[in-house]
């Protein structure tokens, strides 16, 4: 059964901090692994991962892919209370455009 | 990017009573919409694979006849949950494939709180 998992589940941070997000999937067939903020509504896309090594960067945010050790991180650097939020990771895998979620990680970001 | 809305965004109702949402892409043509439930602090699990013009497609464990799934245009997709209890309270979220896009991106809706008394 394919399966996405996250850690930490929860996080608490003073602002300035940096943290690190963990994803790490076992699903047959992998396609893209990609990582989603979710506020109070809809999850909102950050980045889409395929290919090993190659880091992904958008302002304080990075991602990047292991595709041999099936992980991937999220990393948030100088973190700002509104990054607070609920970070989704999501595999693509197989034959269908179906999106299997981690658990998400809670992240809260305190001045 | 596409926008995908729904409506209604939160709905209260009675136990027994059946409540209908609805998913529509508002600037480009979705031959395939998702459906996904999430229950307060946990992820986002996949209900069905919705396809305009054929049957939805179930996932594991829910049930087709409670959870009905419309995809009658290429903009729209509605899911109607009958004889809703409160344990089918909960927040319904969709999402519609943009495929004239490089990468089929999957574009999520801003959900539906369902609470049933």
């Amino acid at each position: 059964e394919d399966k996405v998992v996250q850690s930490p589940l929860s996080l608490v941070v003073h602002e300035g901090d940096t943290v690190t997000l963990n994803c790490s999937y076992e699903v047959t067939n992998f396609r893209s692994l990609l990582w989603y903020k979710q506020e109070k509504k809809a999850p909102t896309f950050l980045f889409m991962l395929t290919s090993s090594g190659i880091e992904k960067k958008s302002g304080r945010l990075s991602s990047i892919l292991d595709k041999k050790e099936l992980f991937s991180i999220l990393n948030i650097t100088a973190t700002q209370t509104g990054d607070s939020a609920i970070y989704l990771c999501a595999v693509e895998a197989g034959n269908t455009d179906k999106l299997i979620f981690g658990t998400g990680t809670r992240l809260q970001v305190f001045p | 990017g596409a926008v995908v809305s729904q409506h209604p965004s939160w709905v209260i109702c009675k136990s027994g009573t059946s409540v209908k949402i609805e998913c529509r892409s508002l600037d480009f043509q979705a031959t395939t919409m998702f459906w996904y439930r999430q229950f307060p602090k946990q992820s986002l699990m996949l209900m069905a694979t919705s396809n305009e013009g054929s049957k939805a497609t179930y996932e594991q464990g829910v049930e087709k006849d409670k959870f009905l799934i419309n995809h009658a245009s290429l903009t729209l997709s509605t899911l109607t949950v009958t004889s809703a209890h409160p344990e089918d309270s909960s927040f319904y979220i969709c999402s519609a494939i943009d495929r004239s896009q490089t990468y089929n991106e999957q574009f999520f809706g801003p959900g539906t709180r369902l609470t049933v008394l």
